[in-house]
């Protein structure tokens, strides 16, 4: 049983396109999160939602929505994708959002736009 | 910029030796640091965690190190072994968990 699943695992996408990753976990957390890892593997958060809402923003495009339905389900949607889009998103979770904590993540998305 | 980062981007270890992996921080108010390893096409996984009350925790063949002085960290591999090739990430959580550049660590025969 995976803990923290992502799909799709692999995206090939043209410049201009949208497109979305889904991300669930199974271990019963609070807190969900998307992180960017660029070509240099520098792994950098992007949102963090607690228990369906929004808890972290960091300076990131407004082309990127996340969307939380529910606290198991965190899901990330890029609009009008670019080239520097072109990394590896990963998904993960955590039991609180509080400062210690360890974090949970999934095997990676990795997108590519073309 | 972020405030972790790792000294060196690589280290080549002999299977067998002991590996120590520096990482420097810059905000002093952290309070939690976390070592992950990242294996090829895999997401981050957790190796070991320190307060900042300590200066030192040990795990099975993991040991950190922590100087907050200096505000520097480090993970020491004793006996490194082939299934330890993989890249390195010191982090530090404030109020978010921040994560440097990463070490790649290669495992000779």
């Amino acid at each position: 049983d995976t803990a923290v699943s992502q799909t799709p695992k692999y995206l090939v996408t043209q410049m201009g396109n949208d497109k979305s990753i889904k991300c669930e976990q199974n271990l019963g957390h609070d807190t969900m999160y998307w992180y960017k890892q660029d070509s240099k593997k520098f792994l950098k958060i992007m949102f963090s939602y607690n228990n369906k809402e929004l808890i972290i923003n960091e300076t990131v495009p407004n082309r990127f929505s996340p969307k939380s339905p529910d606290k198991a389900h965190l899901n990330l949607h890029i609009n009008s994708l670019e080239l520097g889009d072109s990394a590896v998103y990963f998904c993960a979770s955590s039991r609180t959002s509080g400062s210690t904590g360890e974090l949970f993540f999934g095997e990676g998305s990795r997108l590519t736009v073309l | 910029g972020e405030s972790v980062g790792l000294h060196l981007p690589t280290l080549s270890v002999q299977e067998g030796d002991n590996s120590i992996i520096n990482c420097a921080y810059s905000n002093s108010a952290s309070d939690y640091f976390i070592w992950y390893k990242q294996e090829s096409g895999k997401g981050p996984q957790f190796i070991i965690d320190i307060r900042s009350n300590m200066d030192k925790r040990q795990g099975q063949r993991v040991t950190v190190l922590l100087n907050k002085t200096v505000k520097h960290l480090s993970l020491q591999i004793a006996a490194t072994q082939p299934g330890d090739s993989a890249v390195y990430f010191c982090a530090e959580n404030d109020y978010k968990l921040s994560f440097g550049a990463g070490t790649t660590v290669t495992v000779r025969a």
